[in-house]
């Protein structure tokens, strides 16, 4: 069945150093794969996409990097700030007959250490 | 300011009463979206709708429905609560034929089904 994982329940970051999130995807039928961040109490925001024929993309402060090979999704955050603590969730979006149906992973607890 | 709006935003529920959750997005999003965030199991996927007038079943469907009369609105109902229903849900919505993978989520509503 298709799933979306990750590898690290709880990651511990002093502020200042780089954070990496990481995650594995098992359906290769997807055409988006997806970072949202989540602070208690609120919903999910959107942080950074990469299409599948993308091996990196970057962003204001975020790096998105996918290995189709090993099927790998990893999220760097540069500078970590303790507004960047949070749960982060990787998602993907297989396409079946143009049907979106995202797929997110059980989160990453990111705490930012001062 | 645009967006989703749901409603409401905690509700406490005897089981078996009927339940509806409302949601309303304001940025004419073809698609709209479901999920049920509980601890450790991330969101999951209930119900999608891709265009008004139309519906699809998710992840974890069961004990749910949903209408989608019009672009903007788009009800779950819960037609006989019960606990494990017991939830936090999110309501989200995307253009369909965006070029992104976005996903624009509400603030949620969590419900406890006793």
């Amino acid at each position: 069945g298709e799933s979306v994982g990750l590898h690290l329940p709880t990651l511990s970051v002093q502020e200042g150093d780089n954070s990496i999130i990481n995650c594995a995807y098992s359906n290769s039928a997807s055409d988006y794969f997806i970072w949202y961040k989540q602070e208690s109490g609120k919903g999910p925001q959107f942080i950074i996409d990469i299409r599948s024929n993308m091996d990196k993309r970057q962003g204001q402060r975020v790096t998105v990097l996918l290995n189709k090979t090993v099927k790998h999704l990893s999220l760097q955050i540069a500078a970590t700030q303790p507004g960047d603590s949070a749960v982060y969730f990787c998602a993907e979006n297989p396409t079946t007959s143009g049907t979106y149906k995202y797929i997110f992973g059980t989160g990453t607890r990111l705490k930012v250490l001062a | 300011i645009a967006g989703i709006t749901q409603a409401p935003t905690s509700q406490i529920l005897a089981a078996g009463r009927r339940m509806t959750l409302r949601c309303t997005q304001d940025m004419r999003h073809n698609a709209m979206y479901w999920y049920r965030q509980d601890l450790g199991l991330g969101l999951r996927l209930i119900h999608y709708s891709n265009t008004a007038g139309t519906t699809g079943k998710g992840e974890v469907p069961d004990g749910y429905s949903v209408s989608r009369a019009n672009t903007d609105d788009f009800p779950l109902t819960l037609a006989s609560a019960v606990p494990s229903q017991t939830s936090v849900y999110f309501c989200a919505s995307r253009p369909y034929s965006a070029n992104t993978g976005e996903l624009f989520f509400g603030e949620g509503s969590r419900l406890t089904v006793l």
